[in-house]
């Protein structure tokens, strides 16, 4: 069974700029990638969705590449309240299946 | 619009006992998806339903676990017996597409559940 990995965790401060990688190697070819972000006590929240290139919102950038085997959420410019886990989304090819990755945990310092 | 509504939020039983989850999508999407959060293992999918329709029941770890959606505002997953490897933080999500696809989730606040 194909897996997505996702750094267990990174750390940051305050005014930078956080990246984060999926990698989904068996990406369906018509699932769209999507990641989520998810406070303690709460259910994870979209935050952004796309399906080749790149693709912008009022709160992050996602980049693909070409071939899709990876994604990249880009945060531009974190604050305190950016600590979160955040998950990528993708079908699996051949099991029809949704699989969240395993998450990766952001610290945000001061 | 609520968002998706579950209940109860926290449940405490004993191992054994039946426990019935509840889901309430937002209205209008067409798709419902059962999630069981752990430590150990993640976010998993459980099933999802299009339409009403189970799709994909793969994720039910095992018959103890059944989920139903008897219409389009409301679905049930029961755990009959429970054990207490089935404490958990269990999720609803609906989407508006019966696509199946990754189309965007929207999640409710989850239920709480320990078996003694």
């Amino acid at each position: 069974l194909a897996k997505t990995t996702q750094p267990i965790s990174m750390d940051s401060y305050e005014g930078q700029e956080v990246n984060i990688t999926c990698s989904h190697n068996n990406i369906a070819t018509n699932d769209y990638i999507t990641w989520y972000q998810q406070f303690p006590s709460q259910g994870p929240r979209f935050i952004i969705q796309g399906y080749k290139t790149k693709v912008t919102n009022e709160v992050a950038s996602l980049f693909i590449p070409a071939d899709r085997k990876s994604s990249t959420l880009s945060l531009p410019r974190v604050s305190l309240s950016d600590t979160a886990v955040y998950y990528c989304l993708v079908g699996v090819k051949g099991f029809q299946k949704l699989v969240f990755g395993t998450g990766t945990r952001l610290l945000v310092s001061p | 619009d609520a968002g998706v509504i579950q209940s109860p939020r926290h449940e405490v039983t004993e191992m054994g006992q039946e426990v019935t989850l509840r889901c309430k999508p937002i209205s209008g999407h067409n798709s419902l998806f059962w999630y069981r959060q752990t430590m150990m293992r993640g976010l998993e999918l459980l099933i999802y339903f299009n339409n009403n329709v189970p799709i994909d029941d793969s994720g039910m770890p095992e018959d103890r676990f059944s989920a139903k959606m008897p219409n389009a505002s409301f679905s049930t997953l029961k755990i009959q017996p429970s054990e207490p490897r089935d404490s958990a933080v269990y999720f609803c999500a609906s989407s508006l597409y019966a696509s199946g696809n990754t189309d965007t989730q929207y999640f409710g606040p989850g239920t709480r559940l320990t078996v003694l």
